[in-house]
This record gives structure tokens, C-alpha cells and sequence, in this order.
């Protein structure tokens, strides 16, 4: 089976720009969750999706927002970008919301 | 505040040369305790979960076990591929699900 899919690879924005990442779960996980980390640290959360719907949010801004859609992949849409945005963005799927969360490669994304 | 420490922060090793890694957490009711290896610029591998104190799970030259406030990663005769940043995670007992990770072990093993 394939495993989580994220993209694109790598992203270079500007300052004040829009970006928007993609994942592809799992076959048959229905849980989505993103995480971003930034170099030299853990991963920190930022929202899990369940069945379409927002479970789970960490303390980002509310420039930071999420969907799932019908076939169970996600969207995360970041706003006004800022130098600190610059991380590794990512995305993890589970059978359920409790299970085992796996790891996609992830998005480096670059804010200059 | 549900806090993952993890230490060395980064460990030199000769192939063959045993040691362990900790993973010390406070989580208000432990869901569930994860380990995963990450390679540089890439996803964290899912290793292992574990659920309650006293438990031990084995893979290869790895093994972790659980106490209720640690756990370690111990890697047996260790070799050059099995450098990499090695991650621990906590799940906490509450509606979230969300996974609190440390900031990770860099282990470097040199043949």
C-alpha cells in the first residue's frame, strides 16, 4: 500500500503570500492531522480532521487553516506568510482518530 | 502542561558500542507513548507504541520500554545506518489526539 503523500515537495514564498499544501492519506484512514517543524525541534500540532470535520486545533494563528475533503485527503492553507513560517509542514494519517499516526515526507517550505 | 523531554540531545557512537536513549514525559493520563526515527528533510518512521508501564517492544537491534514517567530506547550493537534523529511522543487521555513530541535524539553512528 502506499503511504502518506504530501504536496508539492518544496515551496518558496514571499512575505505576506498565500500557500496552500496538500496530503493524500492512507488507504481507508480516515484521520488527518498537520504538524509543523521547524529545524532542530520536535513536531508542534495544528489541526486534526475526522470525517471531514476540524477535532482538533493547536495554538496557531488563525492564519493557519485546514479542510478534508469527501475522499479523505487535506488541504492546509497558510495567510500572510512571515519569515517564521519557514518549517517543514507535515501530515500524518490514522485508521481512526486514535490510532497510530503516520507520517508523510512533507513540505519544506521556504518564506524569504 | 503535558511536557516530553528528551536527552542527549545528541550522541556519538562506535559501531557495535551499546547505549540508550530517554524519554522523560508529564501528561495529565497517558493515552499512549510513540517513537519514531527521522531522517534528515524527511517524515518521521512510525517504530513503536507503547500503552502501559512495564511494557517492552522489540524490532531489530531496537527496544523500548515504559515506565509511568520515561521511556527508553535502548539500541543494541548499533551500525552506521542506524543514525538518524530519533523522535518520542505522548498522547495524552483527552479529546485531542494530538501527539506532543520532544525535540529529539541525534544519534550518529560511526563505523
Amino acid at each position: 500500500d502506499a503511504g502518506v503523500t504530501q504536496s508539492p515537495t518544496h515551496l518558496i514564498k514571499t512575505r505576506g503570500q498565500q500557500v496552500t499544501l496538500r496530503c493524500s492519506p492512507i488507504s481507508g484512514h480516515k484521520s488527518v492531522s498537520w504538524y509543523q517543524q521547524v529545524l532542530g525541534q520536535g513536531p508542534q500540532f495544528i489541526f486534526q480532521y475526522y470525517e471531514k470535520e476540524e477535532r482538533g486545533r493547536g495554538n496557531f494563528p488563525d492564519r493557519f487553516s485546514a479542510r478534508q475533503f469527501p475522499n479523505y485527503s487535506s488541504e492546509l492553507n497558510v495567510n500572510a506568510l512571515l519569515l517564521g513560517d519557514s518549517a517543514l509542514y507535515l501530515c500524518a494519517s490514522s485508521r481512526d482518530r486514535q490510532d497510530t499516526q503516520y507520517f508523510g515526507p512533507g513540505t519544506r517550505l521556504t518564506v524569504l | 502542561e503535558d511536557q516530553v523531554t528528551q536527552s542527549p540531545e545528541a550522541l556519538r557512537l562506535q559501531e557495535g558500542e551499546s547505549s540508550s536513549l530517554n524519554c522523560s514525559y508529564t501528561v495529565s493520563g497517558l493515552r499512549g507513548l510513540f517513537w519514531y526515527r527521522q531522517d534528515p528533510g524527511k517524515g518521521p518512521e512510525f517504530l513503536f507504541t507503547l500503552y502501559s508501564a512495564g511494557e517492552e517492544k522489540e524490532k531489530e537491534r531496537l527496544k523500548a520500554t515504559l515506565t509511568k514517567k520515561e521511556s527508553f530506547l535502548h539500541i543494541t550493537a548499533p551500525k552506521p545506518e542506524d543514525s538518524a534523529t530519533y523522535l518520542c511522543a505522548v498522547q495524552a487521555m483527552d479529546s485531542s489526539y494530538k501527539l506532543i513530541f520532544g525535540s529529539g535524539t541525534r544519534l550518529l553512528v560511526r563505523p
